[in-house]
Order: structure tokens, then sequence, then C-alpha cells
């Protein structure tokens, strides 16, 4: 049972554009939605998270947007550069379970220059 | 550089064999997540540690068992290895096991079974 669904599951974005990944979730007792960012041979890295109570929060180039009736979130990546291709995951943080993370399937990004 | 460290980076082993996993946590950190990353599965939780106690279970397999010993490094132990036991293992840690709490992950073991 995936709990956490994302699309798309690749993405190719030029240079200095947007980059949208899309996640949505079924368990509404999830309270924490962090994004990770991993680069091969390397483990996931928290980029950004958000809190169910708020429905955006943006730090830097990047933003969440968070729809807690349609519980769906977003990660935009502003300006998207050659370096930030990797593969990113969603997650949700589950307070029934000692707040594990349940991760959606990863979308890989590539920026082109 | 997160501040979680794992130890081997790599292993290689054959099927039937045992492993063990080590992980270092943050300075400071009291959890520590194991997480299963794999091609087919993508990234499981296995299980949790908060301060030497277990806490929570995930999809982890009864051949597979952990603990974390009293100096808050954690161990993963995987036995009777199968060919599909081959995926990437992580560890987390964080601050404390309940509440808004964010997640540190370590570099990862990759094991291989042949």
């Amino acid at each position: 049972q995936q709990q956490v669904k994302q699309s798309p599951q690749s993405l190719i974005v030029q240079k200095g554009g947007i980059s949208i990944i899309n996640c949505a979730y079924e368990n509404t007792a999830f309270d924490y939605f962090p994004w990770y960012q991993q680069f091969p041979g390397k483990g996931p890295a928290l980029l950004i998270a958000i809190r169910p109570d708020v429905s955006e929060k943006k730090e830097g180039r990047f933003t969440i947007s968070f729809n807690k009736s349609a519980k769906q979130f977003s990660l935009h990546i502003m300006d998207s550069q050659p370096g930030d291709s990797a593969t990113y995951f969603c997650a949700a943080s589950d307070p029934t379970g000692f707040q594990k993370l349940v991760f959606g399937t990863g979308t890989r990004l590539l920026v082109s220059p | 550089d997160s501040g979680v460290t794992q130890t081997p980076k790599h292993l290689i082993t054959a099927t039937g064999q045992r492993v063990t996993l080590r992980c270092s946590p943050r300075s400071g950190d009291l959890s520590v997540y194991w997480y299963q990353q794999s091609l087919d599965q993508g990234l499981q939780f296995l299980i949790q540690y908060y301060n030497g106690e277990e806490r929570a279970k995930g999809n982890i397999l009864e051949r597979f068992s952990a603990q974390q010993f009293p100096d808050l490094h954690s161990e993963l132990n995987l036995s009777s290895l199968e060919l599909g036991d081959s995926a990437l293992y992580f560890c987390a840690s964080s601050v404390v096991g309940q509440g808004w709490n964010e997640q540190f992950f370590g570099p990862g073991t990759r094991l291989t079974v042949l």
C-alpha cells in the first residue's frame, strides 16, 4: 500500500526554468512533510519541510505548497540550475509510528544547461 | 555532511551469510531510524530506536535485527542473506523520537549479495 504518491517519475527542465514535483497522501494523521534531495551514491539530504497548518514555505529557490483539504503538496524549484539535477523524494511523518518517514517513489530531475 | 556516519560503505557477501551494518548518529541525537532503499521498493522504513529502546517497526524481515547501544550507536544485523537483500541501507538520526523532528541521513551502506 503506497501511502504517498509522487509524480512525475522523471522531469527535464531547462536552466532557469521552474521544476514542479507533486505528492499526494492518504493518511490524515501525517503531521510533517519533508522533501529530500539525493545525489547518486549519497544519502538523502533534507531540503525543506512543512507542517500541515501552513500553506506555503519558502527557502531560497525552494518552495513547498501544501493543500490540506486535497491532501496534496508540491515542491517548486525556481530558477532551476544544473546542480539541482538529482532525485527528489517527498515524505510524510507518521506520528503513530514514532515519526517514521513514509516516502514517495522519487522524481529524477535533470536540468539541462 | 549530515553528521551521521555509517560503516562500511560497501559490503559484498554471499547468500546465506550474516553481516552487521553500523551507524553513529549526530552528536546529541537520541533516535536512530533504519531505512532500506532498493530499486523496486524505494525507501522503506525498517526499525527505530530511541535512547536504546526499540520504538517502531516497519517492513523488517525476521532475519534482520537491530539494536542501539548505550553510546547511542546502532547496528543492523542481516542474516541468512538472500539475493533480494541487495540494497542501500541508510540510517537517520533525530533529536527526539516523537513530535516534529528532522531526520538526517547517513551516507549509507551498499550491500551486494552474490
